[in-house]
């Protein structure tokens, strides 16, 4: 079946930093990738969507300058969290869907939980 | 704006016996997916079933079965013959109908599944 893979699943960095987190589509070709964040105990919200050789969607209230989304090909896309803040610490997700198969359903990395000390 | 919504925050089931998850959701459109999505403890997103709109007929997939009440707008999910490991985080799902390869699921608030031994 189709894989995402996301890396990395768990990740430390201190306040100020910048982390890049990385969505692969292992078997299959996705134009769009979608960026969840879910704090503890609680649901996926949908940050962003990453669309493959334009800019991404973001929802709103999510920072655009705070979260950098790139898509440089069918196959990849990253999420840049740029001057991390403790608050910025949770659980992120991405998800993806096989071009291919019309009704194919969504499918999702293992998530990456990112701490900012 | 479409919203899904999981009134019971926490279940708990027998080994064996069978149980019911429920969701409702709001939507103007009528055509759509619905998808119950399980989260164990490792925070994977696996899929569960999946539901087409459009389709009369309840989904079911092994000991996993819904009950879409389009008009009443209620999806339910029954989890037949309980096993320790369905034990999760159920999230129950709305996606609009696909346009131009786009996407995106909007969530219910989950709820916490246990199973007695």
């Amino acid at each position: 079946g189709a894989v995402v893979s996301q890396h990395p699943s768990w990740v430390i960095c201190k306040s100020g930093t910048s982390v890049k987190i990385e969505c692969r589509s292992l078997d299959f070709q996705a134009t769009t990738m979608f960026w969840y964040r879910q704090f503890p105990k609680q649901s996926l919200m949908l940050m962003a969507t990453s669309n493959e050789g334009s800019k991404a969607t973001y929802e709103q209230g999510v920072e655009k300058d705070k979260f950098l989304i790139n898509h440089a090909s069918l196959t990849l896309s990253t999420l840049t969290v740029t001057s991390a803040h403790p608050e910025d610490s949770s659980f992120y997700i991405c998800s993806a869907r096989d071009l291919i198969w019309h009704n194919s359903p969504l499918h999702f990395g293992n998530g990456t939980r990112l701490t900012v000390t | 704006a479409q919203t899904v919504t999981q009134s019971q925050p926490e279940m708990s089931v027998q080994e064996a016996e069978t149980v019911t998850l429920s969701c409702t959701y709001d939507t103007s459109e009528s055509d759509y997916y619905l998808f119950w999505y399980k989260q164990p403890p490792s925070r994977q997103m696996i899929l569960v079933i999946r539901q087409e709109a459009y389709k009369q007929q309840n989904a079911t997939e092994n000991r996993f079965s819904v009950n879409f009440q389009k008009a009443a707008k209620s999806f339910s999910l029954k989890i037949s013959d309980s096993q320790l490991g369905d034990a999760a985080m159920y999230f129950c799902a709305y996606r609009s109908p696909t346009q131009g390869g786009s996407e995106k699921l909007v969530f219910g608030k989950g709820m916490k599944l246990t199973v007695n031994p």
